[in-house]
């Protein structure tokens, strides 16, 4: 079975740029959650899909957007790049959204290998 | 002040060595709590989980919750070099209507052999 796959796997931008990554799920997954990794901040949520809806979203500027196809691949955008982007953004997909009455059964997240950003 | 608090370490110690790895929160509402595993280059991988205070066993893995003091632990016994790796405690609350998991930094370990 085949995993979470993100592309591109590097980039580099110059300022004022804008980004689109990839993320594919694994087969059967339905949600998609993206992250921002970097050293000094750890793993910060952006956003989660699923069945091409956003269902929640995290602390982030207008400048970072996504969204989700009907095959249940999610691209990530990033307008008007600042230094402070560069990271490594991490998309996780699982079988469900968690909702508040389910157990972490069928929602456990797999990670995908990550896009490492570099704004230059 | 960070919802969860987690020291970034790097901890090094022997192979076969009790490695404690450590993170508080202030959110009263995280309601499971997570440890991830994360090698160089790689996402994060779900290690263990748990929902009440207490503790849970898995191996050589051990996961303990004190809701009453906010505080987790993850626990590895024997500790091997492949256990090498930054670990990543993360929690869990409704927020929204919908559940919102929030991360540690991370603490990088280094297993030596």
């Amino acid at each position: 079975k085949a995993g979470v796959t993100q592309t591109p796997r590097y980039l580099i931008k110059t300022r004022g740029q804008q980004v689109t990554l990839s993320c594919s799920p694994i087969s059967g997954h339905r949600s998609v959650s993206w992250y921002q990794q970097t050293p000094g901040q750890g793993l910060q949520f952006l956003f989660e899909y699923f069945s091409e809806t956003q269902r929640n979203k995290g602390n982030f500027p207008g400048r970072f957007s996504g969204r989700q196809f009907s095959n249940s691949r999610s691209e990530m955008n990033v307008s008007t790049l600042e230094l402070g982007d560069s990271a490594l953004y991490l998309c996780a997909s699982s079988l469900t959204s968690p909702r508040p009455d389910r157990g972490l059964t069928n929602t456990e997240a797999f990670f995908g290998q990550g896009t490492r950003l570099t704004v230059v | 002040q960070k919802e969860v608090e987690q020291d970034p370490g790097p901890l090094s110690v022997p192979e076969g060595a009790i490695v404690s790895l450590n993170c508080t929160y202030s959110n009263s509402a995280f309601q499971y709590f997570m440890w991830y595993r994360q090698y160089s280059r790689k996402g994060p991988e779900l290690l263990m989980y748990t929902y009440s205070s207490g503790n849970k066993e898995d191996g050589r893995f051990t996961a303990q919750v004190d809701k009453s003091s906010k505080y987790i632990s993850l626990f590895i016994r024997d500790s091997q070099p492949s256990d090498s790796a930054t670990y990543l405690c993360a929690m869990r609350h409704l927020s929204g209507g919908y559940q919102k998991v929030t991360f540690g930094t991370g603490t990088k370990l280094q297993v030596i052999p």
